[in-house]
């Protein structure tokens, strides 16, 4: 079956404009999770959904960052007014359940550049 | 919160050999701990992982190894081959639904003909 989907894959944005993530968890996918990923690191945790809940948004770097997931199924991740500083591949996983332990299946991410 | 620390952070091996990379954690809340192989531009795939309750497990040439007292998990690849070349992230899970992964900063693992 399909896997996690992102659009767009690349996002050329310059500073101060608004821009939108899109995500498709795998059909049934109960959890969704997005993640930050710098060049060169690992992915650092934004936010978490179950089912349309947002659950836990511990990790977003500031009130420029949003998220929702309206019907529980497709997220999008918003950022108002970009920095350079939010430069970086944004990466959404979903889970099938909400046990700690299910494997999160990653989309390719979407590489943000902002000029 | 979870920090995870992972080391070597650059790893070059002869095809054929081993390689070995260690992640230690800071919670002992923690209770599941996947690795990831992450390919240039692509996305992050698990490859093995391992629960709290489990010390070794093994899927071919991939094994994964847990002491919970040190709080320090890791990762064998025997018999290296080059599609082995990749990033590969180690993470950690605190117990809990609704709890998100902490991953390593990620190894670099290079194998050479």
């Amino acid at each position: 079956g399909a896997g996690v989907s992102q659009s767009p894959r690349y996002k050329v944005a310059k500073r101060g404009q608004d821009v939108a993530l899109r995500c498709d968890p795998i059909s049934g996918h109960v959890s969704l999770f997005w993640y930050q990923q710098a060049l060169g690191q690992g992915p650092e945790f934004l936010t978490y959904f179950q089912n349309e809940a947002q659950l836990d948004k511990s990790g977003l770097p500031s009130d420029r960052f949003f998220a929702e997931r309206p019907e529980g199924s497709v997220s999008t991740l918003k950022i108002q007014r970009t920095q350079q500083e939010d430069s970086a591949v944004y990466l959404c996983a979903s889970s099938l359940k909400v046990a700690a332990t299910y494997e999160q299946y990653f989309g390719p991410g979407t590489r943000l550049t902002v000029t | 919160g979870e920090n995870v620390e992972q080391h070597p952070s650059t790893l070059s091996v002869q095809e054929g050999d081993s390689a070995v990379i260690k992640c230690t954690y800071s919670d002992s809340a923690s209770n599941y701990f996947p690795w990831y192989k992450q390919e240039l531009g692509k996305r992050p795939q698990l490859i093995i992982d391992i629960r709290s309750n489990v010390g070794e497990k093994k899927d071919q040439r991939i094994a994964v190894t847990l002491n919970k007292t040190a709080k320090h998990f890791s990762l064998h690849i025997t018999e290296t081959q080059p599609e082995d070349s990749a990033v590969y992230f180690c993470a950690a899970k605190l117990t809990g639904t609704a709890s998100k992964l902490t991953f390593g900063t990620g190894t670099r693992l290079q194998v050479t003909l």
